[in-house]
């Protein structure tokens, strides 16, 4: 059973349009949603991150929106520059003491110039 | 300096053989995490822990064993290596507290083959 999905699979964007990338989830419970990005051959790091207290974080280029009634949340990234070329994974933890994040399938972005 | 490493940075092995997979991390944590990552799944947890001397199986278990001897320290174990076990294997750390230092830390994997 797959908790967290992303849409869609991949996408591609010119540079300076704005990427949207797609994540829904089921269990309620979930209590911390952070984004992910991983560059080829690299690891993956924590982009931006949001708890359901918000409906909007933002941090530079990359804000995501949520929304907790229908169980979904947005990153969307403005301006996009190549440098954005990467997968994005999105994230959910459970609420309670278990620290686990259940990952998205990932969305692979490619910014063409 | 890198605060998450992983021994080794790749292998390959062979079906039948057994592997293990080390982890070592600086940043003080309680909590660490065990991946593989394949083309289409994303990151599937396999084992984790959030003391010496025990670990938790995660969602993807079945074929593996996880050892924390110290806090620093957590190994995968693959005692039969199969060629469905071919993957890259992350390693990662968190505080897991739930506040602010919930971000996970990730070592630059293992790239494993099974022949």
């Amino acid at each position: 059973q797959q908790q967290v999905r992303q849409s869609p699979q991949s996408l591609t964007v010119w540079e300076g349009e704005t990427a949207i990338l797609n994540c829904s989830y089921e269990d309620s419970t979930f209590d911390y949603f952070p984004w992910y990005w991983q560059f080829p051959r690299e690891s993956p790091a924590l982009l931006i991150a949001i708890r359901p207290v918000s409906n909007k974080k933002e941090d530079g280029r990359f804000t995501i929106f949520f929304n907790k009634r229908e169980k979904k949340l947005s990153l969307h990234i403005t301006d996009s520059q190549p440098g954005d070329s990467a997968t994005y994974f999105c994230a959910a933890r459970a609420g309670g003491s278990n620290a686990k994040l259940t990952f998205g399938k990932g969305t692979k972005l490619s910014v063409k110039s | 300096e890198a605060a998450v490493t992983q021994s080794p940075r790749s292998k390959v092995a062979v079906t039948g053989g057994k592997v293990t997979l080390s982890c070592h991390q600086t940043n003080n944590h309680d909590y660490m995490y065990w991946y593989r990552q394949d083309t289409g799944h994303g990151l599937r947890l396999i084992h984790y822990s959030y003391v010496a001397d025990s670990t938790e199986k995660g969602d993807i278990p079945d074929g593996y064993k996880a050892s924390r001897p110290s806090q620093e320290n957590f190994s995968l174990i693959l005692e039969l290596a199969s060629l469905s076990q071919t993957a890259v294997y992350f390693c990662a750390s968190s505080d897991g507290l739930g506040g602010r230092e919930d971000t996970q830390y990730f070592g630059p994997g293992t790239r494993l083959l099974v022949l």
